[in-house]
């Protein structure tokens, strides 16, 4: 089974410019998180969608930050513009519902290698 | 506000002894996750903890789950070099959402 894939890797660009990163998750998975790790933390979730619904974008900064799901498989997040504190690794995450023989659901999430991302 | 906090945030040990990795959450929440992660990769999931009482293990690691007390600790069993990494625990929600610690900074030294 393929992993959650991202693109690209590596970016670098410079303050108020614009970037956008993609991310495929694993096939079947109907629920996608991105989270974004600043250096020395822990991963924080930016947005969750379930298909191509958003189910929290609490902690989203919409007014620089967006992203889209379109027909609830690929997705991508976008910055404009970049400011030097959006430095970080930004990780897509998937995962599908399972059932458990406790009745409990798992929401086991599957991470990406990550973009990292450098603002100068 | 759910809060997750690991203790302790740097742990250096020697090889061949035992350590504990506690992680206290501040919000009622039956599940628990644990992720491990190498410099400059990405998250592996370790273990997920559904229920109270649960406990799984693998290899020299095991991880266990108290709800009341809001507590998950991660035991390392005679430790080797190759555990060397950052571990995370997580608290999730009934739909999927997770709330990670600062994490650990495990280095296992001969």
């Amino acid at each position: 089974e393929a992993g959650v894939a991202q693109s690209p890797r590596y970016k670098i660009i410079e303050k108020r410019q614009s970037v956008a990163f993609w991310c495929n998750p694993i096939s079947g998975h109907a629920t996608l998180y991105w989270y974004q790790q600043i250096l020395g933390q822990g991963p924080k979730l930016l947005i969750q969608f379930q298909n191509n619904g958003v189910v929290d974008d609490s902690q989203l900064p919409k007014d620089r930050f967006s992203a889209e799901r379109l027909k609830g498989v690929d997705s991508t997040l976008k910055i404009q513009p970049a400011k030097l504190e959006d430095s970080a690794v930004y990780l897509c995450a998937s995962s599908s519902l399972r059932a458990t023989g406790t009745g409990v659901r798992s929401y086991e999430q599957y991470f990406g290698p990550g973009t990292r991302l450098t603002v100068t | 506000e759910l809060k997750v906090e690991q203790n302790p945030l740097f742990l250096s040990m020697q090889e061949g002894k035992n350590y504990t990795i506690y992680c206290n959450y501040s919000t009622t929440s039956d599940r628990l996750y644990w992720y491990r992660q190498d410099p400059g990769k990405s998250l592996e999931s370790l273990f997920v903890l559904l229920s109270n009482g649960a406990v799984k293990q693998e290899g020299r690691l095991m991880a266990s789950l108290d709800t009341k007390a809001r507590l998950s600790t991660l035991h390392i069993t005679a430790a080797v070099h190759d555990l060397s990494a950052t571990y995370f625990c997580a608290s999730g929600t009934s739909y999927g959402k997770l709330t990670f610690g600062q994490g650990t900074i495990l280095t296992v030294h001969p």
